[in-house]
């Protein structure tokens, strides 16, 4: 079936330490996403990229990095300069061609011990 | 800055009654979406609205869409309880196509 897999579900992070969201789609989209909700609130842009190789910043890209090396995966790092990473992260992929629909992937749950 | 502005932010409703979501956006735009979110899941596509004057609807939900006045609409026919969940609007600008924009939701509770 097609679809966005993210992984892991739920992940815990110590202080200090980088941790790797991975995001994969075989939908064949070009444009991928990454947003961040925090409880109870609406979605927040974090990068997202329109093309292979290319990516954009979005509202709060401070504290996490991404690479689009390869269409189907688009994988967000959250590193130590995010002091306040706890949070449910979506990734979402785009149709760009006609009846333009946005699919997102289940989402995975980042928690700071 | 593009800015989207849903409300009510929070919507009690009772069974077989009808009821309208607001999205409004700040800046031009034709590509508006709507989705629904239950709690601690994903969110779920309900519609993609393509151009002014576009409505669509499905089953108790319907969305409009007119550009000109940057107003988005998503209406609920005789509600259920299954209707209960949170109501996302998001934007696609026309000056930086790619980069949506999230309404901060509308929590709708569906009571008997």
């Amino acid at each position: 079936d097609g679809g966005i897999t993210q992984s892991p579900k739920y992940l815990f992070r110590k202080e200090g330490q980088n941790v790797t969201l991975s995001c994969e789609q075989n939908l064949n989209h070009d444009a991928m996403y990454w947003y961040r909700q925090d409880p109870g609130q609406g979605l927040r842009l974090i990068y997202y990229s329109q093309i292979v190789n290319d990516f954009q910043k979005g509202d709060i890209a401070e504290g996490y990095s991404v690479s689009r090396e390869k269409k189907e995966s688009f994988p967000l790092t959250v590193t130590s300069a995010q002091k306040n990473p706890t949070a449910f992260y979506l990734c979402a992929s785009l149709n760009t061609g006609t009846g333009n629909t946005i699919y997102f992937g289940e989402g995975s749950w980042l928690t700071v011990v | 800055e593009l800015k989207v502005e849903q409300n009510p932010l929070f919507l009690s409703m009772q069974e077989g009654k009808n009821y309208t979501i607001y999205c409004n956006y700040s800046t031009t735009s034709d590509r508006l979406y709507w989705y629904r979110q239950d709690p601690g899941k994903s969110l779920e596509s309900l519609f993609v609205l393509l151009s002014n004057g576009a409505v669509k609807q499905e089953g108790r939900l319907m969305a409009s869409l007119d550009t000109k006045a940057r107003l988005s609409t998503l209406h609920i026919t005789a509600a259920v309880h299954d209707l209960s969940a949170t109501y996302f609007c998001a934007v696609d600008p026309t000056d930086s196509w790619g980069k949506l924009q999230f309404g901060a939701g509308t929590q709708v509770v569906v009571t008997p």
